[in-house]
């Protein structure tokens, strides 16, 4: 049971430099979410769909694009990595309320 | 003002004991709440929902109160198992745009 999987674990970048966090649920969820969470913040919503093709920001969108071709998968593109977004990155998907996480990427931008 | 507030922490328990967490959220819009729990360094994963009703799941007693915009958990007879973070999490209609508070960390002590 895969459920969600998000790629890659650990990541560690340069400030500048672009990627590309992936995610994929494989349980026919229409709506899906990314998360950071830093200490002592919580988890902050960054951008989340309500399908294929629909998209909208969260409470920190800043530094971040998102897409949503397929309803299996919602990545999050760094554009130009900066230190602040040192954290740990949640993808969750649902379907009516409760939201399935993946087990997180931790990225560090030097 | 964050959307999700909830009791500062640690909460430091010993076994047995009885605790309880508060929440209150700002945007009357909302329509689903949740409790969440977060090990360290894992994801979150659902708790309970809350309804007006307020309901219960073994030592777990979670209750909302809309006109005050306040949810709360109640645990009972705690175990060493039970510490963790707990987040109280608030949906706006459909469960999207699900918004986390920042957590509060629970330590129980045998």
């Amino acid at each position: 049971n895969a459920g969600v999987t998000q790629t890659p674990k650990f990541q560690v970048l340069k400030t500048g430099q672009s990627m590309t966090l992936q995610c994929a649920q494989d349980m026919n969820h229409e709506y899906m979410s990314w998360y950071r969470q830093d200490p002592g913040m919580g988890l902050r919503l960054i951008h989340y769909s309500v399908g294929a093709g629909i998209t909208d920001q969260g409470e920190v969108p800043n530094g971040y694009n998102v897409s949503r071709s397929t309803t299996e998968d919602f990545p999050l593109r760094l554009l130009s990595a900066a230190p602040s977004q040192t954290s740990v990155y949640f993808c969750a998907s649902s379907s009516r309320g409760e939201l399935f996480f993946g087990e997180g990427s931790r990225l560090t931008v030097l | 003002r964050k959307e999700v507030e909830q009791d500062p922490g640690p909460f430091n328990v010993p076994e047995g004991a009885t605790v309880a967490f508060n929440c209150t959220y700002s945007n009357s819009a909302s329509q689903s709440f949740f409790w969440y729990r977060q090990d360290c360094r894992k994801e979150p994963k659902l708790l309970m929902s809350v309804y007006s009703s307020g309901n219960e799941d073994g030592r777990f007693t979670a209750q909302l109160n809309r006109a005050s915009q306040y949810i709360s958990l109640l645990i009972r007879d705690s175990k060493l198992s039970d510490s963790a973070t707990y987040l109280c999490v608030v949906s706006e209609a459909g469960g999207f745009k699900t918004i986390f508070g920042a957590g509060t960390r629970l330590f129980v002590k045998a």
